[in-house]
């Protein structure tokens, strides 16, 4: 079975610019969730999305925004780049199992905002 | 927000060596993960433990729940290089949410 996938793996934007990031999830997974990773802040909680629906929200500005397609293919945007959004954006795909919901990550792509 | 805080942030030892890692919190959780991440990947799901006291062991890894669902170890014997990474520990909040701990970077000298 593939994993998550994430396009692009890099990316190099300047400040004022606006980007899309892709994630496919594991085929049956509904849920995605993203995240945000720096050295200074760690992983991040941005939002999820289940079955086309934004279900949890973290505390980021309104310049990240997400959506979730009906294959559940998820994108998530960000508009005004700002530097420090420069970060390894984590896409991760989640099934509820016997222990839990468990969640299955990609390997990210990497924004740098000049 | 719930936090998690992880101990040691760094970490540097042999091959061969024993070691733990702790992940602590004030907060209860219904369930702690821990997740490996190597340079260039997402992290990946080690272990879920859910019950308090849990002892789960995976090969030379052992994990642990604390008794009162607050706190968390990992246990490595005999560490390899292989071991190498950023170990992260991670809870519920609500629904379909996880908090991440602030992580222990691992580096096994050969």
């Amino acid at each position: 079975k593939a994993g998550v996938t994430q396009t692009p793996r890099y990316l190099i934007k300047t400040r004022g610019q606006q980007v899309t990031l892709s994630c496919s999830p594991i085929s049956g997974h509904r849920s995605v969730s993203w995240y945000q990773q720096t050295p200074g802040q760690g992983l991040q909680f941005l939002f999820e999305y289940f079955s086309e629906t934004q279900r949890n929200k973290g505390n980021f500005p309104g310049r990240f925004s997400g959506r979730q397609f009906s294959n559940s293919r998820s994108e998530m945007n960000v508009s005004t780049l700002e530097l420090g959004d420069s970060a390894l954006y984590l896409c991760a795909s989640s099934l509820l199992s016997g222990r839990g919901y468990e969640q299955f990550f990609g390997p990210g792509t990497r924004l740098t905002v000049l | 927000t719930q936090l998690l805080e992880q101990s040691p942030q760094f970490l540097s030892i042999q091959e061969g060596e024993n070691l733990t890692v702790y992940c602590n919190s004030s907060s209860v959780f219904s369930s702690l993960q821990w997740y490996r991440q190597e340079p260039g990947e997402g992290p990946v799901l080690l272990v879920t433990v859910v019950t308090g006291g849990e002892v789960k062991k995976l090969k030379r890894l052992t994990f642990q729940f604390g008794d009162a669902r607050k706190d968390s170890s990992l246990h490595i014997t005999a560490a390899q290089p292989g071991d190498t990474g950023l170990y992260l520990c991670a809870g519920p909040e609500g629904n379909e949410k996880l908090t991440f701990g602030t992580g222990t970077r691992l580096t096994i000298i050969p």
